[in-house]
């Protein structure tokens, strides 16, 4: 069975930092891009960004938002994605979800999600 | 970058049909990706490339993508589809590479 589970979230400043994690389990990790999906409170959803497998070339892409202040790696031999948040701001307080991308652009699994404040 | 607009709302009484559009230019050229969002829970996938569907997910559940609109159909709607239902494409020439719409919630009367 496929998992995926986020943590990492909680209270932060604004321009602080914080590191969320996902664990994955079920599935072959390194065969897969790896995408992190975000929704503030009441809100739609948004993307945030992707890693590409190693076979891919392990590169990455970014949601204009967060350019710059966001990176995403991976650890394939623990099977872990990490989103790596900088500068945040309060207009970054969301909903957090790690997700499993598919070669066709879309997110077949999803995890429980994690919630990021940012106030002060 | 892309744009995807869906209604805010759809109201339906059970058993009947509910279909949930999703406008974009020339959408029709693209694959389409639905998700269903109840409230507190995680998206789940219930179409994807358009017309398919995710082992598990209903057959009441469809999709299709012509010209400036794909659609969400989903028949003999019950009150457990009452959720947020969400398009999604891939655009790789732009920034944003997944485009969500603004999601569409959906009332069982």
């Amino acid at each position: 069975e496929v998992q995926l589970v986020e943590s990492g979230g909680g209270l932060v400043q604004p321009g602080r930092s914080l590191r969320l994690s996902c664990t994955a389990s079920g599935f072959t990790f390194g065969d897969y891009a790896m995408s992190w999906v975000r929704q503030a409170p009441g809100k739609g959803l948004e993307w945030v960004g992707f890693i590409r497998s190693k076979a891919y070339g392990g590169t990455t892409e970014y949601a204009a938002s967060v350019k710059g202040r966001f990176t995403i790696s991976r650890d394939d031999s623990k099977s872990i994605a990490y989103l790596q948040m900088n500068s945040l701001k309060t207009e970054d307080t969301a909903v957090y979800y790690c997700t499993r991308g598919q070669g066709g652009g879309y997110f077949d699994y999803w995890g429980q999600g994690t919630l990021v404040t940012v106030s002060s | 970058s892309y744009v995807l607009t869906q209604p805010p709302s759809v109201s339906v009484a059970p058993g009947k049909t509910a279909r949930i559009t999703c406008g974009g230019n020339n959408i029709g050229s693209k694959s389409v990706h639905w998700y269903q969002q109840k409230p507190g829970q995680a998206p789940v996938l219930v179409i994807y490339y358009d017309s398919d569907r995710p082992s598990g997910i209903p057959e009441r559940f469809s999709g299709s993508n012509s010209g400036n609109t794909a659609t969400l159909t989903i028949s003999r709607v019950e009150a457990g589809d009452e959720a947020d239902y969400y398009c999604q494409v891939w655009d790789s020439s732009s920034d944003q590479h997944a485009v969500f719409g603004g999601g569409t919630q959906l009332t069982v009367l």
